[in-house]
């Protein structure tokens, strides 16, 4: 089965910076989500963006989806060291099974 | 309250025995998941129930059993434990399937030695 896959692995950036992560997954989707998870923690779900979206937002996070390149991006505007954390895309086969990419990993520098 | 509770947080175990980890949520959800996470941090889906019935099964070793007594409970047990089990298992519940995020528990760690 498909999985997310993200990019970059790893990403370091300056408080106030903004971080763009990238995803990329191979068949069709009914959905794709994103999710935060901190060290040692469970995963939080972030967003969800429907196969016939293009763009959603949510407070700081801004995400885009392109059906037709397989490829979603999402946008963290003026980071916080709160941030700092791995991010997962997870697209959802239809046949409703999310499956999860190996994430980016944020750190955001104060 | 926590929404998804997973016991025990750690477990170290000797190759060979057989162990249960411990799942409940407290959200009326009706679809629970078991999600293994490896030393690289990729999710990969175990299992799946929706009211009590499963409806995902990966490709995992039959040496992993899962059992829902009830929609708000998904335990899962883990017979003749291998090095290669030792990961951090995630237990998620969602409202139903499809459009909907999940939520996750804090995970249990698994070392078997």
């Amino acid at each position: 089965s498909q999985q997310g896959e993200e990019d970059p692995q790893a990403l370091s950036i300056q408080e106030g910076e903004n971080a763009t992560m990238n995803c990329s997954y191979k068949t069709s989707i009914n959905n794709l989500q994103w999710y935060r998870q901190n060290s040692g923690r469970g995963l939080v779900h972030l967003i969800l963006i429907r196969s016939n979206e293009r763009e959603k937002h949510s407070g700081r996070l801004r995400v885009t989806l392109d059906t037709s390149k397989k490829s979603s991006s999402l946008l963290i505007t003026a980071s916080r060291a709160a941030d700092t954390a791995s991010y997962f895309c997870a697209p959802m086969e239809y046949g409703n099974k999310l499956v999860f990419g190996a994430g980016t990993i944020l750190r955001v520098k104060s | 309250d926590t929404a998804v509770s997973q016991t025990p947080k750690y477990l170290v175990t000797q190759m060979g025995n057989d162990k249960s980890i411990k799942c409940e949520q407290n959200l009326g959800h009706d679809t629970m998941y078991w999600y293994k996470q490896d030393s690289k941090k990729f999710l990969k889906i175990m299992f799946s129930y929706n009211n009590k019935e499963l409806i995902i099964n990966e490709t995992v070793p039959n040496r992993f059993s899962p059992k829902s007594p009830d929609k708000a409970h998904l335990n899962l047990h883990i017979n003749s434990l291998e090095l290669g089990d030792s990961a951090v298992y995630f237990c998620a519940s969602s409202p139903g399937t499809g459009f909907y995020g999940y939520t996750f528990g804090s995970g249990t760690r698994l070392t078997v030695v």
